[in-house]
């Protein structure tokens, strides 16, 4: 099994780009999480998906959109890219019954 | 207040010591707590989950919790360099909407070096 896969792995954006952040899991799991990580401030909640179908906004869910495109499948989506927005993208998923989140190895975006 | 507080780091601690991470939360009804290890450059890995009160031991590695306090913590026995990392606590949070399902709050980290 991967567990959680993400694509891609780095990333340079120019301010006013556009791109997608692609997530996936093969752990069956229900419910899956993008966060952002900036030093300093932890681990941040951007969007998550408590089950296929349905969406949340998190801690810092704005200049963002996601969309739970099947059980597997998770995406993040900016759609004009800003400076505030370079930073480490996690994406996680997690089984109902015990809430333990495995996590993916993680996207470096960089917005210049 | 932080939903989540770690204690500040960084933390030294010599090689074969025991190493103590802290946590407190504010959320009485939260249920589920659990500890994760992250390399510089790498993403969180989970080490430890905690459901209930009292401690729980997995290897090198005891978590303790004590929900009337609101704390929970992590010892390192026996602590290698290769335990040096950032430790981040984690606490469930349920949705309010029944859709909503949980998520996690974490604290902010705290980095730990165990020096040879």
């Amino acid at each position: 099994n991967a567990g959680v896969t993400q694509t891609p792995k780095f990333q340079v954006l120019k301010t006013g780009q556009s791109m997608t952040l692609q997530c996936a899991q093969d752990m069956n799991h229900n419910s899956m999480y993008w966060y952002r990580q900036d030093p300093g401030m932890g681990l941040r909640l951007i969007y998550y998906s408590a089950s296929e179908g349905t969406t949340d906004k998190g801690e810092v869910p704005n200049g963002y959109n996601v969309s739970r495109l099947n059980k597997r499948e998770f995406s993040l989506r900016l759609e004009s890219a800003a400076p505030s927005q370079t930073s480490v993208y996690f994406c996680a998923s997690s089984a109902r019954e015990t809430y333990e989140q495995y996590f993916g190895p993680g996207t470096r975006l960089t917005v210049t | 207040q932080k939903e989540v507080e770690q204690n500040s780091g960084p933390l030294s601690v010599p090689e074969g010591a025991i190493a103590s991470l802290n946590c407190t939360y504010s959320d009485r009804g939260s249920q589920s707590f659990f500890w994760y290890r992250q390399y510089s450059g790498k993403s969180p890995e989970l080490i430890m989950s905690i459901y209930s009160n009292g401690d729980k031991e997995d290897g090198r590695f005891t978590a303790q919790l004590n929900k009337a306090s609101q704390y929970v913590s992590l010892l390192i026995r026996d602590s290698q360099p290769s335990d040096s990392a950032t430790y981040l606590c984690a606490v469930n949070i349920v949705g309010r909407r029944e859709t909503s399902g949980s998520r996690l709050t974490f604290g902010e980290g705290t980095q730990l070096t165990v020096n040879p």
